[in-house]
């Protein structure tokens, strides 16, 4: 089955720390995706990866940056956590031989920056 | 670039009826249209993916169409249960774009 897992569903972090947001997928995906969730405004676009060590900005990639290492997994980095990044943070991955690939989602990280 | 918009934000519809969720965008270049639920305080889970050479896709009580000359998709539930109460959400996306352009959902209550 489908498997795409973020380690931490809860954080509470503190302005100014960095933070890491740790995904894996167990799919052998080519394509893995970091988007943030906010009330009214829907998912947005953070960072996207088609290949390790490849990375591509997404809409809204001021204050963060990813790390792709091995292809099974895909790190956010909040270099220096504020409290606009409080938010919902999805990873997903899809196969890379085209466009039009189902995309699947974990569960979803809440960070909460006081 | 896509914009993708679904009306209403929210809707309640009585156990038992056939109910009808709605999504536009702006290209019609489309290559791909996705629905996903999403439960509260859960990620995305992916019911239905429609490619532009498709008309509709069926899964179940579930059957999604594409009419990339109007920039509409819809999302048609038969016969509707408490269980399908959730945000519905759909995305596009143009071709060689791996990247999804999402709606901000639809939160659908079934009444019992």
């Amino acid at each position: 089955d489908v498997k795409v897992t973020q380690s931490s569903r809860y954080l509470v972090k503190r302005t100014g720390e960095k933070v890491f947001l740790e995904c894996v997928q167990d799919m052998d995906h080519e394509n893995m995706f970091w988007y943030r969730q906010d009330p009214g405004l829907g998912l947005r676009l953070i960072y996207f990866s088609y290949d390790v060590k490849m990375k591509e900005k997404g809409d809204i990639p001021e204050g963060y940056s990813v790390s792709r290492e091995k292809k099974e997994r895909f790190s956010l980095i909040l270099e220096s956590a504020s409290t606009n990044q409080t938010s919902m943070y999805l990873c997903a991955s899809s196969l890379g031989s085209s466009s039009g690939n189902t995309i699947y989602f974990g569960e979803g990280s809440w960070l909460t920056v006081v | 670039k896509q914009e993708v918009t679904q009306i209403p934000a929210a809707l309640s519809v009585p156990e038992g009826e056939n109910l009808v969720l709605n999504c536009s965008f702006t290209d019609s270049a489309i290559y791909n249209l996705q629905w996903f639920r999403q439960d509260p305080g859960k990620g995305l889970t992916s019911l239905l993916l429609i490619q532009s050479s498709q008309r509709e896709q069926t899964s179940g009580r579930l059957n999604a169409s594409l009419d990339k000359s109007s920039g509409r998709s819809t999302l048609y539930i038969a016969a509707s249960q408490p269980g399908d109460s959730a945000t519905y959400l759909c995305a596009g996306s143009n071709f060689g774009n791996e990247k999804l352009t999402f709606g901000t959902g639809t939160r659908l209550t079934i009444i019992p």
